[in-house]
């Protein structure tokens, strides 16, 4: 298993832009989370999807959203990009079914320029 | 609102002495408490968990709820321990976490 994937690994878009980020979670995780990591300072979560349903919202902007399909990979997505949102994406998966441990991908590192 | 505060962005110690990685939280619940730690061009791990109550390479932490800490600790530290360490809760089981800005540790030979 590869672990937990996340595609592109490095993204640059002009202000104004929308960006599309894309997770794909160990095989068997039904739940997904996603993080923004600014420079210096640690993860800072942005929502937790279980079952294709969202079951809970950091402290974003409706600029941010989320989605998870059929085959539990997610989707987060960013509307009118501003230089603020430029940071590393973390996506994570666990099955809370089991524990309550997550694993984390190496991340999508967003410039907005 | 549910915080954590690690108050060490920085932290060197000798090969062989103790270390001790400092973490506060706030919650209005019952938090889960968890150190994760990423090495050096390493995705973000689990270190150790306060519910399972295990040493993990010679780690343990103990949470306080009078003095809402979870500090990590090691007697004896070793150069592979140089890294990045995240204090994190969660009041949900399941993948929602609360970070702390990270204590990055460097251990001197």
């Amino acid at each position: 298993d590869a672990g937990v994937t996340q595609s592109p690994t490095h993204l640059i878009k002009t202000r104004g832009q929308h960006v599309t980020l894309r997770c794909s979670p160990i095989s068997g995780h039904k739940s997904v989370s996603w993080y923004q990591q600014v420079l210096g300072q640690g993860p800072q979560f942005i929502f937790q999807y279980y079952e294709k349903e969202e079951r809970g919202r950091g402290n974003f902007p409706d600029r941010f959203s989320a989605r998870q399909f059929p085959n539990y990979s997610s989707e987060l997505n960013v509307n009118a990009l501003l230089l603020g949102d430029s940071a590393l994406y973390l996506c994570a998966s666990s099955d809370p079914g089991l524990n309550t441990e997550a694993f984390f991908g190496q991340g999508t590192r967003l410039t907005v320029v | 609102a549910q915080r954590v505060t690690q108050p060490e962005k920085l932290l060197s110690v000798f090969k062989g002495a103790p270390v001790e990685l400092k973490c506060n939280y706030s919650y209005s619940g019952s938090p889960e408490l968890f150190w994760y730690v990423q090495y050096s061009r390493q995705r973000l791990q689990l270190l150790l968990r306060h519910i399972s109550r295990e040493s993990i390479k010679g780690f343990t932490a103990d949470l306080n709820k009078g003095e809402t800490s979870f500090h990590l600790k090691k007697p004896f530290a070793q150069e592979e321990d140089s890294a990045m360490y995240y204090c994190a809760l969660s009041g949900y089981t399941g993948n929602q976490f609360y970070f702390g800005t990270g204590t990055s540790l460097t251990v001197i030979p």
